[in-house]
């Protein structure tokens, strides 16, 4: 079955660390992104790629890298510099339509 | 700021009521604007969208919502609310060429017995 796929479901940093989040899709779609969700805010943008090898900031970049080396996979680095990294974050991406399809999201806790 | 506004944070409604759930949005021209629906722990599905045309559109569910230019707003309806409807729901929009949507702080629904 076609799909985006996010590992883990659950996910734990300690304190200095870096951390990755995968996301993989078999939709043969060009565009990726990745959001933050936090209790009471909605959904917001940290990076998107439109084409495999480029991505944009989103709104809340900071502390956050990726990469798109490849069609499939748009993995999500939180890095020691986000300091407030605790929340649900969720991957998605689009094909030639304007629809959004989701990943299951990934739980992310700060020990 | 282009954005989408969602005014209501939580709405209770018993199992069969009618249900209405609010969107407002700031674009200057006509946008791209969406429905999603999501349940604890789990990533969004895409109820409806509107792009142009018919101002009343149909979603998956039972769900309808109505483009009001005059009013910015993209409400989302349902004539009669089941009780696997409780979940969040998301108004999200965007303009133009920004391909980027922009999305409400979203709507808790409880369905009461």
């Amino acid at each position: 079955d076609g799909g985006i796929t996010q590992s883990p479901k659950y996910l734990f940093r300690k304190e200095g660390q870096n951390v990755t989040l995968s996301c993989e899709q078999n939709l043969n779609h060009d565009a990726m992104y990745w959001y933050r969700q936090d209790p009471g805010q909605g959904l917001r943008l940290i990076y998107y790629s439109q084409i495999v090898n480029d991505f944009q900031k989103g709104d809340i970049a900071e502390g956050y890298s990726v990469s798109r080396e490849k069609k499939e996979s748009f993995p999500l680095t939180v890095t020691s510099a986000q300091k407030n990294p605790t929340a649900f974050y969720l991957c998605a991406s689009r094909g030639d339509t304007e629809k959004l399809f989701f990943g299951s999201g990934t739980q992310l806790s700060v020990l | 700021a282009q954005s989408v506004t969602q005014p209501d944070i939580h709405i209770t409604v018993s199992e069969g009521a009618s249900l209405e759930l609010r969107c407002n949005y700031s674009y200057g021209a006509t946008p791209y604007l969406f429905w999603y629906v999501q349940s604890p722990g789990q990533g969004l599905q895409l109820l409806l969208k509107y792009f142009s045309g018919d101002t009343l559109v149909q979603g998956i569910k039972g769900f309808e919502a109505e483009f009001k230019r005059s009013q910015s707003s993209f409400n989302l309806r349902k004539p009669s609310v089941h009780w696997s409807d409780a979940a969040e729901y998301f108004c999200a929009g965007y303009s133009g060429s920004a391909r980027q949507l922009t999305f409400g702080s979203g709507t808790q629904l409880t369905v009461l017995p």
